[in-house]
C-alpha cells in the first residue's frame, strides 16, 4: 500500500488549459502539503493543510487552488496553465510538528 | 528566517570512497534538521533527522550526520560509497512557524564512479 499516492504521474497539456492533480495519504496524518520542484531541482512549498484547514499559502498565483475534501486528500487545481508552470509537483504529509515529511512520487507537469 | 545552504551542487566519488555532503543552516531557534534522498523519477525519502536528541544521527543505508551547533552544520557522511547511492540529496530545516513546513537546500547530486 502506497503511503502517499498522487495521480497522474505525468501530465502533458497545452497552455491555457485547466488541470488537476490528486493526492491521497493513508498514514493518518493531519497535515498535507504541495511542493513544487523546478528544473534545477529546487523544492519550494506552495500550500499546506492541517485537518482540512489551509495553514500555509506561499506566494503562489491564484490560478493555483488547493482543495482538501478530508484530511486524507489534498488536490491541486491549476487554471489557465502557463509555460512556467512546467515542473514536478510533490504531495507530502506529516504529523503536525516536527514530523518528517512523507512524499508522493511526484507529478511531472509539462505545459506546451 | 531559516535557510539552508548545501555546499557543492555536484559531488563525485569513487565506489568505496568516503561520501561527505555539506549542509549549513541558519536558524534563530534550535532547529530540526533532515536529510532526504531523491532517486531519479521518484519522490523524496527520509535518510535521517535531528530533533535535538543525540548530535550524531544514524540513518538508513549506512548514512549518518552530525549536528554541530558551533559551526551551524549538519553534514552527511557515509564511510564507503555504493553505486546505488547515486542520487540527489537534500538538506532541510523546519520553519519556525510551527506548521511543519520544511525549507530545503538546493540539493547535491552525488555521482559514484566504478
Amino acid at each position: 500500500d502506497t503511503a502517499v499516492s498522487q495521480t497522474p504521474k505525468y501530465l502533458v497539456t497545452q497552455m491555457g488549459n485547466d488541470k488537476s492533480i490528486k493526492c491521497e495519504q493513508n498514514l493518518g496524518h493531519d497535515t498535507m502539503y504541495w511542493y513544487k520542484q523546478d528544473s534545477k531541482k529546487f523544492l519550494k512549498i506552495m500550500f499546506s493543510y492541517n485537518n482540512k484547514e489551509l495553514i500555509i499559502n506561499e506566494t503562489v498565483p491564484n490560478r493555483f487552488s488547493p482543495k482538501s475534501p478530508d484530511k486524507a486528500h489534498l488536490n491541486l487545481h491549476i487554471n489557465s496553465l502557463e509555460l512556467g508552470d512546467s515542473a514536478v509537483y510533490f504531495c507530502a504529509s506529516s504529523r503536525k510538528f516536527p514530523g518528517e515529511l512523507f512524499f508522493g512520487s511526484g507529478t511531472q507537469l509539462s505545459v506546451l | 528566517a531559516q535557510s539552508v545552504t548545501q555546499l557543492g551542487s555536484h559531488v563525485s566519488v569513487s565506489e568505496g570512497a568516503l561520501v561527505l555532503l555539506r549542509c549549513n543552516y541558519s536558524s534563530s531557534v534550535p532547529p530540526y534538521l533532515f536529510w532526504y534522498v531523491q532517486y531519479p523519477n521518484q519522490g523524496l525519502q527520509l535518510l535521517l533527522k535531528y530533533t535535538s536528541a543525540a548530535t550524531l544521527v544514524k540513518g538508513i543505508n549506512g548514512f549518518e550526520a552530525e549536528f554541530k551547533k558551533s559551526e551551524t552544520s549538519f553534514h552527511l557522511t557515509k564511510p564507503s560509497a555504493h553505486m546505488s547511492d547515486a542520487a540527489e540529496y537534500f538538506c532541510a530545516v523546519t520553519d519556525t512557524s510551527n506548521t511543519g513546513k520544511l525549507i530545503f537546500g538546493q540539493g547535491t547530486t552525488l555521482q559514484v564512479k566504478p
